[in-house]
């Protein structure tokens, strides 16, 4: 079964903590990307991967790291610099640049900084 | 720089009411456009897609037609459900950003 899994669901970090959230696909897709959403808000891009070993920022990188060692997996790391980082993170990737090709998106994973 | 603009929400309907959700554009070249929808506490998933211009993209009683004099890409439907009520964004996609532009979303609550 073919699809995009983030992990966990749900997690909470202290403030000034570092926390890694995962993102595999199975998809054998070429591109992966990284979303913020805030309640009642769009999406607003962190960073994506158009092939493994490189990966450029988004509109909202800083606060935020990430790496791409292997084609299935771009894990996202919000580290401490990042002021406010409670939100709802989307992970979602696609076949490659083909302008055609939509994007498949993981189910999530809501941090909450306590 | 590309841009999509989506009609505000929230939009409240009574079940078998008429849906238009407005988009439009601004892209250089010739983008792509979908329209995606999120249900509560998921990830998005494609609803429908159109490739070039006079494109019609349709599925589950939605469509949407891609309108290059108008920049547009309005989302219909006929007759809604209160299974529709989610958000709805609609994104479009350039070859040469290598990456997706997304509207805003508009929340659609349909009454029963």
């Amino acid at each position: 079964d073919g699809g995009i899994t983030q992990s966990p669901k749900y997690l909470f970090r202290k403030e000034g903590q570092n926390v890694t959230l995962s993102c595999e696909q199975n998809l054998n897709h070429d591109a992966m990307y990284w979303y913020r959403q805030d309640p009642g808000q769009g999406l607003r891009l962190i960073y994506y991967s158009q092939i493994v070993n490189d990966f450029q920022k988004g509109d909202i990188a800083e606060g935020y790291s990430v790496s791409r060692e292997k084609k299935e997996s771009f894990p996202l790391t919000v580290t401490s610099a990042q002021k406010n980082p409670t939100a709802f993170y989307l992970c979602a990737s696609s076949p490659g640049q083909n302008s055609y090709n939509e994007q498949f998106f993981g189910p999530g994973t809501r941090l909450t900084v306590l | 720089g590309n841009s999509v603009t989506q009609m505000e929400g929230p939009v409240t309907l009574s079940e078998e009411a008429f849906l238009t959700i407005n988009c439009t554009y601004t892209a250089t070249g010739y983008p792509s456009l979908f329209w995606y929808v999120q249900y509560p506490g998921e990830g998005l998933q494609l609803l429908l897609k159109a490739t070039k211009a006079d494109d019609k993209g349709s599925n589950k009683g939605f469509e949407a037609t891609y309108r290059k004099e108008t920049t547009s890409f309005h989302l219909e439907k006929g007759s809604v459900q209160v299974s529709d009520s989610a958000v709805y964004f609609c994104a479009l996609l350039n070859t040469n950003a290598g990456k997706s532009t997304f509207g805003d979303g508009t929340t659609l609550t349909v009454k029963p």
